[in-house]
């Protein structure tokens, strides 16, 4: 099973400024790498797809990069409706497909 | 639009069973992969099970084999989740979620609301 660990667990930021979040997979896992967006008491959100592309309607402030065991997703310039939790999640191995344990982004 | 609708959550006493229910619309049902993903209280995702496109294939977390069958009927748009021997750790959200291309190899690009199991005396 390929173990997603993500840093840091909780992220504080100012709005307007930037986040950058980090996601390594203990193994490579080429680019199949996703990046999900949940808020308190919703389903979680499809960000980013293919470790860089960004989903249908997703802005552009949201980058993914990295490839093999490193990832980042990097927020350009948070917005209030940003402030959320972040999972990655690998799907290059399977079963099982396997999340991150989550990166909380809070106002700092 | 791409719609997935759970039901079939409740209070359930531990040893007994559940069934799940997701309702898709929007999309070529039977054209795609789809998923259950749990998320218990205040914790992160996990992945529980898989189907391909047909139902000819399935796929499941150890910690559900044996105890969850996942199925399909295409000709409804319903994907089901039978979860029999519930234990206390069972207890959580259950998202059904669509894969983005209709392989196994992808993400998951629409997830539903979700719904509520408890396993609790």
């Amino acid at each position: 099973e390929i173990v997603m660990t993500q840093s840091p667990g909780t992220l504080s930021v100012s709005p307007g400024e930037r986040a950058t979040l980090s996601c390594r997979a203990s193994q490579s896992v080429s680019s199949s790498l996703a990046w999900y967006q949940q808020k308190p008491g919703q389903a979680p959100r499809l960000l980013i797809y293919g470790a860089s592309t960004r989903a249908t309607g997703i802005p552009a402030r949201f980058s993914g990069s990295g490839s093999g065991t490193e990832f980042t997703l990097t927020i350009s310039s948070l917005q209030s409706e940003d402030f959320a939790v972040y999972y990655c999640q690998q799907y290059n191995n399977w079963p099982p497909w396997t999340f991150g344990q989550g990166t909380k982004v809070e106002i700092k | 639009q791409v719609q997935l609708v759970e039901s079939g959550g409740g209070v359930v006493q531990p040893g007994r069973s559940l069934r799940l229910s997701c309702a898709a619309s929007g999309f070529t049902f039977g054209s795609f992969v789809m998923h259950w993903v749990r998320q218990a209280p205040g914790k992160g995702l996990e992945w529980v099970a898989a189907i391909s496109h047909d139902g000819s294939d399935k796929k499941y977390a150890d910690s559900v084999k044996g105890r969850l069958t996942i199925s399909r009927d295409n000709s409804k748009h319903t994907l089901h989740l039978e979860m029999i021997s519930l234990r206390g750790e069972d207890t959580a959200v259950y998202y059904c979620a669509k894969s983005l291309s209709g392989s196994y190899w992808d993400s998951f690009d629409y997830w539903g609301q979700g719904t509520l199991v408890t396993v609790s005396s």
